[in-house]
Order: structure tokens, then sequence, then C-alpha cells
């Protein structure tokens, strides 16, 4: 069974890193494209950028450029999503999801549960 | 803002058919895969490619392709299926992908 299982619910401070994680299992890790998702309160479904852990090519969407970094450990079937300085505006639920590897950032036919991050002094 | 464009909201009435679009210059292109959302709940994959269901997916839903639009279809809508529904594909560049805006669907 494919299963993306992300890491738990964060509370931080503006300023604070932070790294999120979402671990693939139940397929080949390494030969599926992952996305990172945003959703802000009440908003719709944002793409951050994907990342293909096979061999580690990563695309950000052009609103997260230099906001945020994808990566991957194939070792442990596990991609990360990291802030370096937090803003309350990333406020948000961030979803991982798997997608074909002919595909790039559509078709997610996996999704995690989410990790709901929060940022408030 | 997203390169493709839906429609903020549509209602259907109970067992009527609903047509939701989305609009982009990539869908001329690429096909759209669509994805209904749930209050609390992770984003479903519904239709993908020319008109393809994962497995488990009522064939009440269907998927077409005209243009620069794509269209998600609920033929004999039910209850259940009163959610946010958006679409995604390749972005302009062709090299990432992007979400629509979405739809909520209101079943009357």
């Amino acid at each position: 069974e494919v299963q993306l299982v992300q890491s738990g619910a964060e509370a931080k401070k503006p300023g604070e890193s932070l790294k999120i994680s979402c671990k693939g299992s139940g397929y080949s890790f390494t030969n599926f494209w992952i996305g990172w998702v945003r959703q802000m309160p009440g908003k719709g479904l944002e793409l951050m950028g994907i990342i293909y852990p096979g061999d580690s090519d990563t695309r950000y969407s052009p609103s997260f450029q230099g906001q945020v970094t994808i990566s991957a450990d194939m070792s442990i079937s596990t991609a990360y999503l990291q802030w370096s300085s937090l803003k309350a505006s990333d406020t948000a639920m961030y979803f991982c999801a798997r997608g074909p590897p002919n595909d790039y950032g559509a078709n997610f036919d996996y999704w995690g549960q989410g990790t709901l991050v929060t940022v408030s002094s | 803002s997203s390169e493709l464009t839906q429609d903020p909201a549509v209602s259907v009435a109970l067992g009527q058919t609903v047509r939701i679009t989305c609009q982009g210059d990539s869908l001329r292109t690429y096909y759209a895969s669509w994805y209904q959302q749930k209050p609390g709940q992770a984003p479903v994959l519904v239709v993908y490619g020319k008109n393809n269901r994962p497995s488990g997916i009522p064939d009440r839903f269907s998927g077409s392709n005209s243009g620069n639009t794509a269209s998600l279809t609920i033929t004999g809508a039910l209850a259940e299926d009163e959610a946010d529904y958006y679409c995604n594909s390749r972005d302009s560049s062709g090299r990432r992908g992007v979400f629509g805006t979405g739809t909520k669907v209101t079943v009357l």
C-alpha cells in the first residue's frame, strides 16, 4: 500500500527555522516526484515545488523560490521542506503528494495527511 | 496569481449535472488533473489525463478538454460530492506545475 506520512504539527515563533518531513512507503521512492503544496487558512492549493528523489532534480514555483528549501534523502525514503526564518504568513497546512515520473507538478495520486505549521509570537 | 482560472463557486441540484471549468494557456498543450477536497481532509485525485479515473472514483466524474479549457463534469451529483475542486496542470514553462484557483461546489 502506497503511503505518504508527514511529520506532526509545529508551533513556532517568527524568525525560527523549521524542517518538516514526508516519508514514502509501499513504492519505489526514487522513481516518483514529490510535490509540496501549501494551503493557507481558508484558501486554495498552491504548489511550492517538486523534487525527484532519484537525481534530486528540484523545481520551485516562482513565488516560493528562495523562500523555502526542498530536499530528499533516498536512503530513508523521506522528502523535506524547510524554512530558515519563518514568518507569520507561513502559517498554513502543508501537504506532500506523489507525482508520476513522466509529469512535472501534476497528477498527484497519493497525498500525505498534512502538517499544520503555526507561526506566532 | 494562478495561471489556471476557475469559477469560485457553483451549485447543483441533487441528482443533476454540473460542469466545472479551468482555463489557462498551458491547457492547450497539457491535460489537467482534478482533485476533490473536503473540509479538514487532504485532496483526492478524481480525474487525470484525457479522461481517466483512479481506482475507486465513481464514473459520475468525467473530464474533457477543448482549447485552453479543461472541464470536470459530475453527472448525477450526490450530497457527498459537495466539496472544493481544483484543477492542476503544468505551468507556462512546462517544467513545473500549478493549481487552479478552486471551485466550491454546493449540492442543493
